[in-house]
C-alpha cells in the first residue's frame, strides 16, 4: 500500500520460533499501530506508538514484543510463537492533515504449526 | 469500554440495487470518528467514507453514503447501485482524537450478485 510496507506478506513458522515483523512508513507521520485479524472477531490492537520511543499496549498484547526505534519504522515481534497467534497481521499509520484516518500496510498471513 | 457492533455476519444484493449495512457503537465520548473500511479478497484495507461525530451532515462518497444517528449511536452505510466490485468484507470502525485507536467491528460480508 502506498506510504506503508509491511514484511513479509506470507509466513510458517513452527511452534516455538521466533519471527520479526516489519513495517515503515514513508509519509512521516507520529501514530503507529499493530492489529491482528481473526476470522469473526474483527481487527484487534496489538500494540500501538504514538510517537517515536514511545510504544503501549492494545487489547490483544500478550505474546508480542514491539520496537519504534526512529520514527519510520514499527516492528513486531513474537519470541515464541503458538498456533494461537495463527492470524493476518496489519500495520497502520494515522495521518491528519487536510484529511484523516489510517493507512494500512498490505498484511501478513502469519500460520504457525 | 469502547464497542463496535455490525449484527449482519452476510448479506447479499442484486447488481445495480441499494444494500445497507448496519452498525451501532458505544461510547461515552462526545467527540469522536467513525470509518466504514472495505477488505476485498486482496486483503488490502480500504477507506469507505469517514464522519467526525460533530458533523450533523451525513457523509457521501459517490455512490457511497451514511446515516449517521448520534443519539442512537448508529453508524449505517448505504452503497447504491451496487457493483459486482463492491463484493468485500466490510468493517465499521471507531475512534478517538488522542490516540486513535481504532475499535472495530466484526465485519459484514457482502456479496454483489450478478
Amino acid at each position: 500500500n502506498a506510504g506503508v510496507t509491511q514484511t513479509p506478506k506470507f509466513q510458517v513458522l513452527k511452534t516455538g520460533q521466533s519471527m520479526t515483523l516489519q513495517c515503515a512508513q514513508d509519509m512521516n507521520h507520529n501514530s503507529m499501530y499493530w492489529y491482528r485479524q481473526d476470522p469473526g472477531m474483527g481487527l484487534r490492537l496489538i500494540y500501538y506508538s504514538a510517537s517515536e520511543g514511545t510504544t503501549d499496549k492494545g487489547e490483544v498484547p500478550n505474546g508480542y514484543n514491539v520496537s519504534r526505534l526512529n520514527k519510520r519504522e514499527f516492528s513486531l515481534r513474537l519470541e515464541s510463537a503458538a498456533p494461537s497467534q495463527t492470524s493476518v497481521y496489519f500495520c497502520a499509520v494515522f495521518y491528519k492533515d487536510r484529511d484523516y484516518g489510517y493507512t494500512f500496510g498490505s498484511g501478513t498471513r502469519l500460520t504457525v504449526v | 469500554a469502547q464497542t463496535v457492533t455490525q449484527s449482519q455476519p452476510e448479506m447479499s444484493v442484486q447488481e445495480a440495487e441499494t444494500v445497507t449495512l448496519s452498525c451501532t457503537y458505544d461510547t461515552s465520548e462526545s467527540n469522536y470518528y467513525l470509518f466504514w473500511y472495505k477488505q476485498p479478497p486482496s486483503r488490502q484495507m480500504i477507506l469507505v467514507i469517514r464522519q467526525e461525530a460533530y458533523k450533523q451532515q451525513n457523509a457521501t462518497e459517490n455512490r457511497f453514503s451514511v446515516n449517521f444517528q448520534k443519539a442512537a449511536k448508529s453508524f449505517s452505510l448505504k452503497i447504491s447501485d451496487s457493483q459486482l466490485g463492491d463484493t468485500a468484507m466490510y468493517f465499521c470502525a471507531f475512534s478517538t482524537s488522542g490516540t486513535y485507536k481504532y475499535i472495530f467491528g466484526t465485519g459484514t460480508r457482502l456479496k454483489v450478485l450478478a
